[in-house]
């Protein structure tokens, strides 16, 4: 049962340019929001965090939107930059439990 | 702060043979997390504990699937027997009571021929 979902498996932009990344969840009981990056052969580390309470969160190039009522939140990376290619994760928890992941979308940023 | 250290960093076993994966957390950290990564599922949580009771196993695959955390600074992962289907990343991370974030290990990677 996956809870949370990132549809696009990849995505590819041009340096400078805006990268939005996509993430739906299906559990109303998630009250934060993360996302992680993941370059190859390392584990996973935090980039950005957003509380059901906001709606925006912003911290320099990173950006991360939260639509409750569609479930929904994206992160938004502007200027784009080559070292910005990795794979994004998604994920949520509810009640500081548990944390639940998506499958994760690889950025290719093209110089 | 050494960061959650997990080992091995990178395992070779035939099918039917035991694993075990092992994870030091974060000092002072109260929560455990066991993750697994494969191309289909992402990052998919296995198993978590809090101050070393095991508190949702829910996403432990199979019965050859276990984990213990007998104190506050070791976890194991076992699969026994393994399978070339158990084939992936594992991963742990760590979090303390109070934050919303979780660290993880640099992540073992397990190839069952």
């Amino acid at each position: 049962d996956q809870q949370v979902k990132q549809n696009s498996p990849s995505l590819s932009v041009q340096e400078g340019r805006i990268s939005i990344l996509n993430c739906d969840y299906t559990n109303s009981m998630f009250d934060y929001f993360l996302w992680y990056k993941k370059y190859p052969a390392e584990g996973p580390t935090f980039l950005i965090s957003i509380s059901s309470i906001k709606d925006k969160n912003e911290d320099g190039r990173f950006t991360v939107f939260l639509n409750k009522s569609a479930k929904h939140l994206s992160l938004h990376i502007v200027p784009s930059q080559p070292g910005d290619s990795a794979v994004y994760f998604c994920a949520a928890s509810a009640l500081n439990n548990d944390m639940r992941f998506g499958a994760g979308t690889r950025l290719t940023v093209k110089p | 702060d050494a960061g959650v250290i997990q080992s091995p960093r990178h395992e070779v076993t035939e099918m039917g043979q035991e694993v075990t994966l092992r994870c030091k957390p974060i000092s002072g950290h109260d929560y455990l997390f066991w993750y697994r990564q494969t191309m289909m599922r992402g990052l998919e949580l296995l198993i978590y504990f809090n101050n070393n009771v095991p508190i949702d196993d829910s996403g432990m695959p199979e019965d050859r699937f276990s984990a213990k955390m007998p104190n506050a600074s070791f976890s194991t992962l076992k699969i026994q027997p393994s399978e070339p289907r158990d084939s992936a990343v594992y991963f742990c991370a760590s979090r303390d009571r109070s934050g919303n974030t979780i660290y993880f290990g640099e992540g073992s990677w397990l190839t069952v021929v």
